[in-house]
């Protein structure tokens, strides 16, 4: 069965950086993309990014646009998410989530941007 | 980008039919058929309920529906239970730069 499975809980300072991890197993994983969405405590949902497992192309959310990055490792399935310059509205609940859309090629993608499997879910908590 | 619109709450009695609604515009929800949802109870991560506007995952209950008109795309819950009781969330592509929006999301209550 598919299974992704994240990193414990971290707590950071303001202006350090977090890495998160997400492992994948049950599926082939570079046939999808995983994307990264957060939840700050009481509030919905934000998508961060995607990145495809495939080939390792990224889109970022325009408000993390330099402070994200996502990168895996095919020889693990394992899929990370690195937050750098930590504020104190970062503090949320991270998720990682197998994406439908597996790559993107000249313009185009590939799937129908939804996000069947999440992760357990990583707090990340900043606070000096 | 803007979070879409969805009511902050919704509620019905056991059996009812309730239905959730989703407002974006027409760089999103209007000008594509990439509208899911997700359903998330306390404490968990969120489920996908319906993608691509009116597909079921396998394993989901036929009780749950979508549909789209226009720049508002809906989700149907019919004979509603106990254990829908939750948070319910709807995200579509756009094509703006971030290239996912969530929405609001809405706390449903079953009476």
């Amino acid at each position: 069965q598919v299974q992704l499975v994240q990193s414990g809980a971290e707590v950071k300072k303001p202006g350090a950086s977090v890495k998160v991890s997400c492992k994948a197993s049950g599926y082939t994983f570079t046939s999808y993309g995983i994307s990264w969405v957060r939840q700050a405590p009481g509030q919905g949902l934000e998508w961060m990014g995607w990145i495809s497992a495939y080939n390792g192309n990224t889109n970022y959310a325009q408000k993390l646009q330099g402070r994200v990055t996502m990168t895996t490792d095919t020889s693990t399935s394992t899929a990370y998410m690195e937050l750098r310059s930590l504020r104190s509205d970062d503090t949320a609940v991270y998720y990682c989530a197998r994406d439908s859309v597996g790559y993107c090629s000249g313009g185009s993608c590939y799937g129908e941007y939804y996000f069947d499997y999440w992760g357990q879910g990583t707090l990340v908590t900043v606070s000096s | 980008q803007s979070a879409l619109t969805q009511p902050a709450s919704v509620s019905g009695s056991p059996g009812q039919s309730i239905t959730i609604s989703c407002t974006g515009t027409s760089s999103d929800v209007g000008g594509y058929n990439y509208v899911s949802w997700y359903q998330q109870h306390p404490g968990k991560a969120p489920k996908l309920m319906i993608y691509e506007v009116s597909n079921r995952p396998s394993g989901v209950s036929n009780r749950f529906s979508g549909s789209k008109s226009g720049n508002t795309a809906s989700l149907t819950i019919s004979g509603l239970q106990a254990e829908d009781e939750a948070d319910y969330y709807c995200s579509s592509y756009t094509s703006s730069s971030t290239r996912n929006v969530f929405g609001t999301g809405t706390k449903v209550t079953v009476l």
